[in-house]
């Protein structure tokens, strides 16, 4: 069965660093979003991607975050400058179609110092 | 603010019984519902999605949407120790794209 995945599974880098995570999605899935959860709070939406384009972003996706999809397979999610506050798990999750279930990879771990 | 509801439990139900979870949300605009299952340090995994009112079974798991009430549910069936994991809820509002998740109830299943 087709997954979201999700690399590296745990990133650790020092405040003020540029980081890059990286994700897979499903390969016929045309949504893409970028998810985070920080330990003990609830998941919570970042930014989703059709078309090449951004569709949506929450207040949390401000100037220090981008996404790209750079190829075909690849979608990425960068921090330019990071904060202690970034620290938490990233999920991206994609999906063939707006409004139905998104399925999401495996996390990548954040750990900001 | 347009919240989803849940209660964080913990919820302890014996091996065998039935595990009920509940979920409200505030925007009547919602239109697609979701119960994930998280397991400590992993990713959400679906467990079922609804979208009309009324029930829908998969297995042991049985969701309800009510939207008069603005309200959906989960029920577990012949709950197993493999359940004993934290339950979210999600809703997708109309005109959105994204998730809106609750904060999740933690399920134990007592052996």
């Amino acid at each position: 069965e087709p997954e979201v995945t999700q690399t590296p599974s745990h990133q650790v880098t020092q405040m003020g660093q540029e980081v890059i995570l990286r994700c897979v999605p499903i390969s016929n899935h045309l949504y893409f979003y970028w998810y985070r959860q920080i330990l003990g709070q609830k998941v919570e939406f970042l930014v989703s991607f059709y078309n090449n384009e951004i569709s949506e972003k929450s207040e949390i996706f401000d100037d220090q975050f981008s996404v790209e999809r750079p190829d075909g397979s690849n979608f990425t999610l960068k921090i330019r400058s990071t904060k202690l506050e970034d620290s938490a798990m990233y999920f991206c999750a994609s999906t063939t179609e707006s409004a139905v279930t998104q399925y999401f990879g495996p996390g990548t771990r954040l750990t900001v110092l | 603010q347009k919240e989803v509801e849940q209660n964080s439990g913990p919820l302890s139900v014996p091996e065998g019984a039935i595990a009920s979870l509940n979920c409200t949300y505030s925007d009547r605009g919602s239109q697609s519902f979701f119960w994930y299952r998280q397991y400590s340090g992993k990713s959400p995994e679906l467990i079922m999605s609804i979208y009309s009112n009324g029930d829908k079974e998969d297995g042991r798991f049985t969701a309800q949407l009510n939207k008069a009430s603005q309200y959906v549910s989960l029920l577990i069936r012949d709950s197993q120790p493999s359940d004993s994991a934290t339950y979210l809820c999600a809703v997708i509002n109309f005109g959105n794209e994204k998730l809106t998740f609750g904060t999740g109830t933690r399920l134990t299943i007592i052996p």
